[in-house]
């Protein structure tokens, strides 16, 4: 069973605020991912991370900010959130040298905008 | 633009039902290839990584093979339980590259 946990699970909060959405994994892992899903809609690589002070931007433009000060913390930040950041947002981790880039996912966390 | 088409989108079932879903990815620089088990509220739990064509993997009930030349893969659940309720992802990568995901087949199994 995969240990990567995410809080809050669940968030609705106004526009304008600053939030954080946490992950954090117990596995060691090195890759960590964040990924974006709007309702019926595939699963969008917003971020990725290598290792400690490695941060990537995914295939999907994101707003959003990660940090990877440690190897099992992985949080994204929204500075300014607006309805158009409503979503689904998933975490996941790797190892480097896993097998074929198998992912280990969190439960998400689903975000509303108001 | 690499693209993951999965089909069919939704799928209801009756139980003891078998059923198959079907994932296309292009077919070039081919790496790897993976199913994922979503249940709502949950998270994404992976059941296979396919790498070689003509790959047939299998898990209980549930089974998998893979086409690398003409880009598809089909995944298969023999006798639907209501437990296997849950939506069904399919991701391609290419050469170490990042996970491209298909939007998912839910498959619904009714007692």
């Amino acid at each position: 069973e995969a240990d990567i946990y995410q809080t809050p699970r669940y968030l609705v909060i106004g526009t304008g605020k600053k939030i954080t959405l946490e992950c954090s994994q117990t596995m060691g892992h090195d890759k960590m991912y964040w990924y974006q899903q709007d309702p019926g809609m595939e699963l969008h690589l917003i971020h990725y991370s290598y290792g400690v002070n490695s941060t990537e931007k995914g295939d999907l433009s994101s707003e959003s900010t990660v940090s990877r000060i440690r190897t099992e913390h992985f949080p994204l930040t929204l500075e300014s959130a607006r309805p158009s950041h409503t979503s689904q947002y998933l975490c996941a981790s790797s190892e480097d040298r896993s097998s074929y880039n198998e992912q280990f996912f969190g439960p998400g966390t689903r975000l509303t905008v108001l | 633009i690499l693209n993951v088409e999965q089909s069919p989108q939704s799928l209801h079932v009756q139980e003891g039902d078998s059923t198959n879903f079907t994932c296309s990815f292009p077919s070039s620089n081919f790496y790897a290839l993976h199913w994922y088990r979503w249940e709502t509220a949950k998270s994404p739990e992976a059941l296979f990584v396919m790498t070689l064509n003509g790959d047939e993997k299998k898990k209980g009930r549930i089974s998998a093979t893979l086409n690398t030349k003409e880009g598809y893969s089909y995944l298969y659940i023999k006798g639907s339980q209501p437990e296997d309720s849950a939506t069904y992802l399919c991701a391609f990568s290419r050469s170490q590259g990042n996970l491209i995901f298909g939007k998912g087949t839910k498959l619904s199994v009714k007692p």
